[in-house]
């Protein structure tokens, strides 16, 4: 199937600890993303990177660092992990500027912090 | 940067009847405004956009108007029925640009 697969979709961890998620494309798009929704619904972004490289890094903690291998992944490592970063997590991608904006989510981390 | 504000937050509807979503933009270089749609549970998706070179896009029951000189978008939805339920997001941004920004969303909730 084309699509984004993030993992793991469920995660539950204690404050403090460091956790990762991964996330993959195979929709050959240029760009990916990190959202984050809140218990509001609020969809923000967090990171965006075309080809690797970070393009927009919104005024998010430096606990957050997104790593781009190759432009199919782009994986988010979060260090000591409070109560306000329970959210559900969406990794997205776009295709090449030209072809529009359309962003495909994929099926969203849910991160509980205890 | 741009701002967008979307309402109502809450909306429901009698399955039937017909349901209008709000977005006002900030950045009036923004000049694309695509529509999502969110299942409980699941992941945002596409429903419909809109470029600035048109003032209005139909997709059978949905469709989308945009004012630029007020900096406001509207999606319409006529004919509701249930599988409509769902939180709307509106977002705004420049087509080509790889940073959009969504609105707080609606939850409309269609009532059988």
């Amino acid at each position: 199937d084309t699509a984004v697969s993030q993992t793991p979709k469920y995660l539950v961890t204690q404050m403090g600890n460091d956790k990762s998620i991964k996330c993959e494309q195979n929709l050959g798009h240029d760009t990916m993303y990190w959202y984050k929704q809140d218990s509001k619904k609020f969809l923000k972004i967090m990171f965006s990177y075309n080809n690797k490289e970070l393009i927009i890094n919104e005024t998010v903690p430096n606990r957050f660092s997104p790593k781009s291998p190759d432009k199919a992944h782009l994986n988010l490592h979060i260090n000591s992990l409070e109560l306000g970063d329970s959210a559900v997590y969406f990794c997205a991608s776009s295709p090449p500027t030209m072809s529009g904006n359309t962003i495909y989510f994929g099926e969203g981390s849910w991160l509980t912090v205890v | 940067g741009e701002n967008v504000e979307q309402h109502p937050s809450t909306l429901s509807v009698q399955e039937g009847d017909s349901a209008v979503i709000k977005c006002t933009y900030s950045d009036s270089a923004s000049n694309y405004f695509p529509w999502y749609k969110q299942e409980l549970g699941k992941r945002p998706q596409l429903i419909i956009d809109i470029r600035s070179n048109v003032g209005e896009k139909k997709d059978q029951r949905i469709a989308v108007t945009l004012n630029k000189t007020a900096k406001h978008f509207s999606l319409h939805i006529t004919e509701t029925q249930p599988e409509d339920s769902a939180v709307y997001f509106c977002a705004a941004g420049y087509f080509g640009n790889e940073k959009l920004t969504f609105g707080t969303g609606t939850r409309l909730t269609i009532i059988p």
